[in-house]
C-alpha cells in the first residue's frame, strides 16, 4: 500500500449503530487530519493529531471520537449518529514543515 | 477568522484552450500559505499548486499557474491546454504560516473539459 488509506470506503449504517472508521499513512508523515465532506458545503476539519497527540478539535459532536494509535493510523469511532452526519469522510496526512496534505479516498458515510 | 471564496460553482472549457478558476480570501495574518487542490470525480484529492505568501513570483507547475495578488486577496489558477483529466472539482485552500494550523477551504469549482 502507497500514500493514505482508508477503509472501508462505504458505510451504511442505523442511528443506534457503533462503528469505526480507519486510516492509515505510509508516508512516514507525523501529523493526521479528518475531514467531513458535505454536499454544497465546504470541506470540514474535524480533528488534527500531531505526535499523536490531538492540536485541533472544531467543536465536533461528541457523538465523533476520535483516536490515534501511533503516527501512522488514525481511527474516528462513530455512535448514535444523526442523518444529517452523512458524508464524505477524508482523512489526510502531512509532514511538519512541509505544510502540504495528502489526502486517502474518503469513506462515503451513509447513515438511516 | 479567515474566510476563503469562489464565486463559480461550475465552470466549463473547451479541450486545449485556457481557463481560469478564481479564489479569493480574508486574513489578518502576513504569513501564509495558498493552495489548489484537485478532486477528479471518485478519486483522491491530490496538490496542483502551493504558494507561500512571502514569495512575489507567481507558483507555476507545469500547464497550471497562479496569479497571486496580495493586496487584494485573491488567488487565481489558470489552466492552460485543458484535458480531459482536467476535469473534477478544485478547491482552493489557505493556511496560516504554522505548522499543523487549521487549513480552510473554500467551497469548490467543478470545472468540466469538453472534448
Amino acid at each position: 500500500e502507497t500514500g493514505v488509506t482508508q477503509t472501508p470506503r462505504h458505510l451504511v449504517m442505523g442511528m443506534t449503530n457503533k462503528k469505526s472508521l480507519k486510516c492509515e499513512q505510509h508516508l512516514g508523515h507525523n501529523a493526521m487530519y479528518w475531514y467531513k465532506q458535505s454536499a454544497k458545503k465546504p470541506l470540514e476539519l474535524m480533528f488534527v493529531y500531531s505526535l499523536e497527540e490531538r492540536v485541533e478539535n472544531n467543536s465536533v459532536p461528541s457523538r465523533f471520537s476520535p483516536e490515534c494509535p501511533n503516527s501512522s493510523h488514525l481511527f474516528l469511532h462513530l455512535h448514535t449518529l444523526q442523518p444529517e452526519d452523512s458524508a464524505l469522510y477524508l482523512c489526510a496526512s502531512s509532514q511538519d514543515g512541509a505544510y502540504e496534505q495528502f489526502f486517502g479516498p474518503g469513506t462515503r458515510l451513509t447513515v438511516l | 477568522a479567515q474566510t476563503v471564496t469562489q464565486s463559480q460553482p461550475e465552470m466549463s472549457v473547451q479541450e486545449a484552450e485556457t481557463v481560469t478558476l478564481s479564489c479569493t480570501y480574508d486574513t489578518s495574518e502576513s504569513n501564509y500559505y495558498l493552495f489548489w487542490y484537485k478532486q477528479p470525480p471518485s478519486r483522491q484529492m491530490i496538490l496542483v499548486i502551493r504558494q507561500e505568501a512571502y514569495k512575489q513570483q507567481n507558483a507555476t507547475e507545469n500547464r497550471f499557474s497562479v496569479n497571486f495578488q496580495k493586496a487584494a486577496k485573491s488567488f487565481s489558477l489558470k489552466i492552460s491546454d485543458s484535458q480531459l483529466g482536467d476535469t473534477a472539482m478544485y478547491f482552493c485552500a489557505f493556511m496560516r504560516g504554522t505548522s499543523y494550523d487549521k487549513v480552510i477551504f473554500g467551497p469548490g469549482t467543478s470545472l468540466s473539459v469538453i472534448p
